[in-house]
């Protein structure tokens, strides 16, 4: 069975510690997604990538970056976190263009 | 840009009940529709898909169909059961092959 894996479902962290969300696909996609979720917002797109090394902004890419090293791996990084970056942030992959398959999520706490 | 405005809950039924959201799109072209099932403490699964105008949807007893002339792809079910209890999200892709989703839709089954 495919799977989109993230480390943690569960995190607290401190306001203004760098923070890694990390990602992985074991069905060789080239697309991997990060959403955030939240109530009554639905899901936001924060960063996406199409291949090693290539990434691009989404939505809502502000205090957020990225890296992908490998073609499995996608990670999330919060530079400084921030109390308003609690929430819950999705990992999806998918082969273009369709078929997304998304991890369990991590649920962030920033206090 | 393209989005999905779907209808806001709570929703709370009882078992057996007959089962709408409502959800409608704004788009250029005619985009592929979807729509998602999230459980308790778990990630997105897609429940079901429709790729163009008058396609039908159909998986678990839910369907959806693409109305080009509504603009809107309304989830159904006729008897909805107490594992149904979820957030379902309704959601387009866009020319550039990202998943624009709606706010999602609380619905509770009641035994």
């Amino acid at each position: 069975d495919v799977k989109v894996t993230q480390s943690s479902r569960y995190l607290v962290k401190r306001t203004g510690e760098k923070v890694f969300l990390e990602c992985v696909q074991d069905m060789d996609h080239e697309n991997m997604f990060w959403y955030r979720q939240d109530p009554g917002l639905g899901l936001r797109l924060i960063y996406f990538s199409y291949d090693v090394k290539m990434k691009e902004k989404g939505d809502i890419p502000e205090g957020y970056s990225v890296s992908r090293e490998k073609k499995e791996r996608f990670s999330l990084i919060l530079e400084s976190a921030s109390t308003n970056q609690t929430s819950m942030y999705l990992c999806a992959s998918s082969p273009p263009p369709l078929g997304y398959t998304f991890g369990s999520g991590t649920r962030l706490t920033v206090v | 840009g393209d989005s999905v405005t779907q209808m806001e809950g709570p929703v709370t039924l009882s078992e057996e009940a007959f089962l709408t959201i409502n959800c409608t799109y704004t788009a250029t072209g005619y985009p592929s529709l979807f729509w998602y099932v999230q459980y308790p403490g778990e990630g997105l699964q897609l429940l079901l898909k429709a790729t163009k105008a008058d396609d039908k949807g159909s998986n678990k007893g839910f369907e959806a169909t693409y109305r080009k002339e509504t603009t809107s792809f309304h989830l159904e079910k006729g008897s909805v059961q107490v594992s149904d209890s979820a957030v379902y999200f309704c959601a387009l892709i866009r020319n550039d092959y990202k998943l624009s989703f709606g706010a999602g839709t609380t619905v509770t089954v009641r035994a």
